[in-house]
Formats: structure tokens, sequence, C-alpha cells
């Protein structure tokens, strides 16, 4: 059964700096790997979605890295603004369905 | 920009009672999924629907949960008798098919709350 693990839990950052979301799955036999964004209360937004063969896509200021076989992923967020503070999820999908397995998310607090 | 909608926004009911919970998924998504999230914990999947019929549903969804295509544009999830453990946020989401590689987009969710 696929679990997905995310660290940290919380990250609070000061406002300009670059920071790095990390993402652990245990079975590396996936297709592809999606961050989202969740606001408080709110949905999901997708951010990038990384296809199993890829090492890496790039979205504005965010950049995914995808390390199959470790079974990791990294979230890159590049000069980091107030307007990025939210929860950060991925998710996985592998074996034969296409449902989504989530990770626990990690909690961002980026101050002015 | 195409997006997934949901509604009602909030839903609250008492214990027992049904609930259907509806959304328009992307026009041209032909595969279409629940999840939900109790406050604090991980989004789980509860089913998958396409070419209407069930094509996965995880150990969530029993014989309480439905899922129907009523018409062209909708897609609902119905609770037959609901329990104060189905208080959780319920999305939507809809991709273009059934292919494990493509992106899915959610919904804003509903908010279920069971009293």
């Amino acid at each position: 059964k696929q679990e997905v693990t995310q660290i940290p839990a919380a990250l609070s950052v000061p406002e300009g700096e670059n920071l790095v979301l990390n993402c652990s799955f245990t079975d590396s036999a996936i297709y592809n790997l999606q961050w989202f964004r969740q606001d408080p209360g709110k949905g999901l937004t997708s951010l990038l979605l990384i296809q199993s063969s890829q090492r890496e896509q790039t979205s504005g200021r965010l950049n995914a890295s995808l390390d199959k076989s470790s079974g990791r992923s990294t979230l890159y967020i590049a000069a980091s603004q107030p307007g990025d503070s939210a929860t950060y999820l991925c998710a996985v999908v592998g074996g034969t369905a296409s449902k989504l397995t989530f990770g626990t998310g990690t909690r961002l607090q980026v101050t002015l | 920009e195409p997006e997934v909608t949901q509604t009602p926004s909030h839903q609250v009911t008492q214990m027992g009672q049904e609930v259907i919970l509806r959304c328009v998924p992307i026009s041209n998504h032909l595969y279409f999924y629940w999840y939900r999230q109790i406050l604090g914990q991980k989004v789980e999947f509860l089913v998958s629907f396409y070419n209407n019929e069930i094509s996965e549903k995880s150990e969530i969804f029993d014989d309480q949960f439905s899922v129907e295509r009523p018409d062209g544009s909708n897609f609902t999830l119905k609770i037959r008798s609901t329990k104060l453990e189905d208080s959780a946020m319920y999305f939507c989401a809809s991709s273009k098919d059934g292919s494990s590689y493509n992106e899915q987009f959610f919904g804003p969710g509903t908010r279920l709350t069971v009293l």
C-alpha cells in the first residue's frame, strides 16, 4: 500500500527566502506526482504535475523535482512571498488505478 | 479557464438524513472522482467514475454511498444515512480521461457537517 509522507509538517520563513518542501513515497511504481496548494478551508489548486519519466517541472517561482527510484520529490519555492502562505500537498498516482494518494501536507507561513 | 464547481459550499444535516453533494466537472473531461478530507487529516480517495460506472472505490465507499451522473453535466455523491463521522470536506475532481498520466483538477469542496 502506497504511503506518502511530507516533511516538515510546518515551516515558517521570512519573505524573500528560498525554501524546499519534501515529499517521499514508499512505492516507486508511480505514474505521476502532483503538487497542490490548499488555502485554509478551501479547495486544492494544482501547481505542478510531474510524469514518472520526468525529472523536474517548473512554473514561475516553483520547481518540482522527482527521483522515482528513491521515492522522493521536492518542491522548491524561490523568493517566497506572504501570498505563498498555505498548505502544500503532494500526491501520487500509482498501480493500476488513477486515484491520487495524498501526503499529510506542509503548512507554510511566509512572514513579512 | 475551465474549472470544477461544487454545490453547496456548506451543508449541515442531522444524523441519519440523506445528503446529495453536487459537482459540475470540466466540460470535456471524462473521468470523475470524489475525495474527502476529515478535519486535520489527509485527503482520501473515495471513488472514481467513468462511462457511467464506478471504476474503483475505496474501503470508505460502502453501501451508504452512491454516485451518479444524472445528466450531461452534473456528477453527484449521495450519502444515504449520514453519520457523525461523515463530517468532512468533500472534493470532486475530474481529468481528461482515465489515464494515470493525466492531471486531476479539483473543485472548491463541500463542507459537510453532520449533527
